[in-house]
């Protein structure tokens, strides 16, 4: 069983902070994906990383897949309180069923006024 | 503006009822999941299907059924619920997973008393 092993899997910070969250594994991805998930709701895709050292930025959030298709970061600059939520990382593993993602455990992000 | 759709979204109920948890997509997406999940924590797959007339058990055991026999309509079923049954539901829906990611529902908050 392949595992994605997400950290910290909670933190909680002032308004204006940085900060990275990690997604990791032992096995190669062909495709990662970051999703946010707000109290009440599902998960919503924020970004697929597909090439092995590849940076996507979205606004303040910068996602970078490791060079060895095995990791990935999560990093927010200047934090705000409508960051708050579930951040979760989903791979789709090399050589396995494209069909179904494995998830990790998620990130819980409290951003404090 | 979501494309796939779950009701009711919260539902309380006594125990021994049945109940139908209802998802629907307008995509035309072959592959629908059902996972549960407990706020703020991880999500667990309980069943997917791959086509119409294709159901599988996920990796956590449920006592819930399935049926996919429309495209768009992948319906879960508890014939005698339980207070252990209480968690929130979320519906999936995916072209290529590895490509496009889910798409997932609102979810379906279920308390059984």
């Amino acid at each position: 069983t392949q595992l994605l092993e997400q950290s910290p899997q909670f933190l909680s910070i002032q308004e204006g902070e940085n900060l990275t969250v990690y997604c990791n594994s032992s096995s190669v991805f062909s495709s990662l994906q970051w999703y946010r998930q707000e109290p009440g709701e599902g998960p919503v895709l924020l970004v697929t990383v597909v090439t092995g050292g590849e940076v996507k930025k979205l606004k303040r959030l910068t996602f970078q897949f490791g060079d060895a298709r095995k990791d990935s970061s999560l990093h927010i600059t200047a934090a705000q309180p409508g960051d708050t939520g579930l951040y979760l990382c989903a791979g789709a593993y090399s050589g396995g069923s494209n069909y179904k993602l494995t998830f990790g455990k998620g990130t819980l992000l409290t951003v404090n006024p | 503006e979501a494309d796939i759709y779950q009701t009711p979204r919260y539902l309380v109920i006594g125990t021994g009822k049945k109940i139908t948890l209802e998802c629907s997509q307008t995509m035309g997406h072959d592959k629908m999941y059902w996972y549960q999940q407990d706020p703020g924590m991880e999500l667990h797959l309980i069943h997917y299907s791959y086509g119409v007339n294709s159901t599988e058990k996920g990796d956590l055991s449920s006592e819930s059924t399935v049926s996919r026999i429309r495209t768009e309509h992948f319906p879960l079923t508890l014939e005698s619920a339980r207070p252990s049954h209480t968690s929130q539901y979320l519906c999936a829906s995916s072209e290529s997973p590895g490509v496009y990611g889910y798409t997932f529902g609102s979810g379906t908050r279920l308390t059984v008393v």
